[in-house]
């Protein structure tokens, strides 16, 4: 199979805060990573392009010092949101693609985050 | 921009009624077509996927989505459902460039009565 997994599965913080989640390729290797937004009853929206040993890409409208990635490992990729507001509440998906099948993302199961 | 449009955003069936959910993109190149599936409470995943060959691919659990270039459509079918099919179903596009970014349409959310 090809299994990723995101910690923590939900995380409540006050605002002014920073928060880390994590995506784990836990069966591949992943020289691609991508994270996504996704708000109540809406699609997912990508917010970046994380490829192991470089700098993420961000699409347009993403702040990238708001959101820093890094992908310093090929089965691990983390999305900090500095400094959270209430407005940065959501659900964050990741999803991973295998080596040679990069045209195939495999998803995480996503992090609730509520900024209080 | 790409974009890709999902019309049906509720649909309510009963069992062993056929569904079909509307998919169309915008994008006038070569694409990569996919459906993904998300079960309440579950993550998402990959229903089926086109990229070339025969237009009319088969997925898990019984569905089907059929690819028209001249409609830019790549409607997802399934000819009996069961109520275990309650889920919201995401059509997705990328470019079948080297970026493999997806784009998501709005998502169909599926409830089936027993």
């Amino acid at each position: 199979g090809a299994v990723v997994s995101q910690h923590p599965s939900w995380v409540i913080c006050k605002s002014g805060t920073s928060v880390k989640i994590e995506c784990r390729s836990l069966d591949f290797q992943a020289t691609t990573m991508f994270w996504y937004r996704q708000f109540p009853k809406q699609s997912l929206m990508l917010m970046a392009t994380s490829n192991e040993g470089s700098k993420a890409t961000y699409e347009q409208g993403v702040e990238k010092d708001k959101f820093l990635i890094n992908h310093a490992s090929l089965t691990l990729s983390t999305l900090t949101v500095t400094s959270a507001h209430p407005e940065d509440s959501s659900f964050y998906i990741c999803s991973a693609s295998r080596p040679g099948t990069t045209d195939t993302q495999y998803f995480g199961p996503g992090t609730r985050l509520t900024v209080l | 921009a790409q974009s890709v449009s999902q019309h049906n955003h509720h649909v309510i069936l009963s069992e062993a009624a056929s569904l079909e959910l509307g998919c169309n993109y915008s994008y006038g190149g070569t694409v990569n077509l996919f459906w993904y599936v998300q079960y309440p409470g579950q993550h998402l995943q990959l229903l089926l996927k086109y990229f070339s060959g025969d237009p009319l691919v088969k997925g898990i659990k019984g569905f089907e989505a059929e690819f028209i270039k001249s409609k830019f459509s790549f409607n997802l079918r399934k000819p009996s459902v069961q109520w275990s099919d309650t889920a919201e179903y995401f059509c997705a596009v990328n470019a079948g460039d080297s970026s493999y970014k997806l784009i998501f349409g709005s998502g169909t959310r599926l409830l089936v009565r027993p």
